[in-house]
C-alpha cells in the first residue's frame, strides 16, 4: 500500500547540531510539506514543495531549509538546531490540483 | 488574530449526545474548507470536506457560511471513539495551483461513558 513514512520518530539533540528528519511517500504526489505543532499555535507551516526541485518558504522557515531531489523525498534539515525547535514534526503529501494532504505520523524533537 | 480560531475545549459530552464546534476564519480569499481529527500524538487525518450546501456522512455534518466567514461540525449521537482534536483546516489557492492548509488550533472532545 502506498504510505507516507517520517524517520526518526523520536529525536533528542543538543543545541547548535544539524539535524536531517527523512520524509517518504510512495503515492507519487507531486506537492509535499512540512509542519510543527506546539501547544498554543497548532500546526503551523514550515516549507513546501510543488515538485522535483521546487521549494518554498512557509510562515515558520527561519532555521530550517528542505531539497527536492525526487519525488519521494522531502528532508528537513536544522542547520543549527535550537532549543526553540523543540516541537512535534509533521510532513504531508498530496497530489497537485487537489486539497486532501495526507500526513506521515510525526516526528517528536528535543533540543536540550 | 489567527487566521483560523476555534474554541480550543475540552467539551466534555456523555455517550449519546449532540456536540456542535464552530470555526471562524479571517481570509476571504480561502476557497476551501475541511475537518481533520487528530488523535493524542497521532497525525491529523481527514474527516470530511466542508461544502457551501453543507454536507453530512452518517452521523457528522458539517457547514459553511461565506458570508460569515464561519465553519461548523455537528456529531451526533457520541461515540467514545469520538473522543479526539478536531481541527478546522481553510484551504488557500495559491499562484501556481498549489495549495496551501491554515490550520486552527484545534477543539478537543471527549465524550464520557
Amino acid at each position: 500500500d502506498a504510505e507516507i513514512t517520517q524517520s526518526p520518530r523520536h529525536k533528542i539533540t543538543e543545541t547548535g547540531r544539524q539535524v536531517t528528519l527523512a520524509c517518504h511517500q510512495t503515492w507519487n504526489h507531486n506537492n509535499m510539506f512540512w509542519y510543527r505543532q506546539d501547544l498554543g499555535h497548532g500546526l503551523r507551516l514550515i516549507h513546501y514543495s510543488y515538485g522535483v526541485q521546487d521549494t518554498n518558504k512557509g510562515e515558520v522557515s527561519d532555521g530550517y531549509s528542505v531539497s527536492r531531489s525526487n519525488t519521494e523525498d522531502l528532508p528537513l534539515t536544522l542547520e543549527s538546531a535550537a532549543s526553540s525547535q523543540t516541537s512535534v514534526y509533521f510532513c504531508a503529501s498530496g497530489q497537485g490540483g487537489t486539497d486532501t494532504q495526507y500526513f506521515g505520523p510525526g516526528t517528536r524533537l528535543t533540543v536540550l | 488574530r489567527k487566521e483560523v480560531e476555534q474554541d480550543p475545549g475540552p467539551f466534555n459530552v456523555p455517550e449519546g449526545a449532540t456536540v456542535a464546534f464552530n470555526c471562524t476564519y479571517s481570509n476571504s480569499a480561502s476557497q476551501s474548507f475541511f475537518w481533520y481529527r487528530q488523535d493524542c500524538r497521532k497525525e491529523p487525518k481527514l474527516l470530511m470536506s466542508v461544502y457551501s450546501s453543507g454536507n453530512e456522512d452518517g452521523r457528522f455534518t458539517a457547514q459553511l457560511n461565506r458570508a460569515s466567514q464561519y465553519i461548523s461540525l455537528l456529531i451526533r449521537d457520541s461515540k467514545l471513539s469520538d473522543s479526539a482534536t478536531y481541527l478546522c483546516v481553510v484551504n488557500i489557492r495559491l499562484h501556481n495551483a498549489g495549495n496551501m492548509l491554515t490550520f486552527g488550533g484545534g477543539t478537543r472532545l471527549m465524550v464520557k461513558p
